[in-house]
């Protein structure tokens, strides 16, 4: 199993520009969520989904779409970038079941994003 | 205002010393989880708690969800700077929804 795989690893985009980020995961897991990380702070959920058809804000979700048409794939579309969005982003997974106490979230290794 | 507040924001240590992380939740948590990351590198998991009063290790890391449900402990003993990183608190406020929050990171230095 790869697990969570995201590319593109690095973008320099120009303000305006738009591009998406592509995030597979091959372990069937129900839950797949976007985050963004700013230097020195916290993760900010972008987006979440259920599975595939659903998907729902998050924190921060201003500025990007998503969409789940397969369980596999969860992509995150910046339509006019600005240097706000300048960040690293990290796309996650996971099989949460209450029931057996499980739900790790489990990471690509994150794309880093430069808006100039 | 954070959902979840981290506390203390940074802290460095003497190897072999023991410290503690704190994360408050403003709501009841469901779910807790803890994770490090290493400075430019992804998140590796530790632990999840979800009953009140439960208490997980892991090497020397331990964490308790405390009886009320809205705050989670990290402990570290006898540091060493492999522990040096950053540990992340993350909350499932809405039992089962799936949305997962996470605080701001607490940054950890271990000085040899």
């Amino acid at each position: 199993n790869a697990g969570v795989t995201q590319t593109p690893k690095f973008r320099i985009l120009k303000i305006g520009q738009s591009m998406t980020l592509q995030c597979a995961q091959d372990m069937n897991h129900n839950y797949m969520y976007w985050y963004r990380q700013d230097p020195g702070m916290g993760l900010k959920l972008i987006y979440y989904s259920v599975g595939a058809g659903i998907t729902d804000k998050g924190e921060v979700p201003n500025g990007y779409n998503v969409s789940r048409s397969t369980t596999e794939d969860f992509p995150l579309r910046l339509e006019l970038a600005a240097p706000s969005q300048t960040s690293v982003y990290f796309c996650a997974s996971s099989h949460l079941n209450t029931e057996m106490n499980t739900g790790e979230l489990f990471f690509g290794e994150g794309s880093r994003l430069t808006v100039l | 205002s954070q959902e979840l507040e981290q506390s203390p924001q940074s802290l460095i240590v003497q190897e072999g010393k023991n410290l503690t992380i704190n994360c408050t939740s403003s709501k009841t948590l469901y779910g807790l989880y803890w994770y490090k990351q290493k400075y430019g590198e992804g998140l590796i998991f530790l632990m999840m708690l979800q009953k009140g009063g439960e208490e997980k290790s892991h090497e020397k890391i331990t964490a308790k969800l405390d009886e009320k449900k809205q705050q989670s402990s990290l402990h570290i003993t006898a540091s060493q700077p492999s522990h040096a990183g950053i540990y992340l608190c993350g909350a499932d406020h809405s039992g089962n929804t799936g949305k997962l929050i996470f605080g701001q990171g607490t940054t950890l230095q271990v000085k040899p």
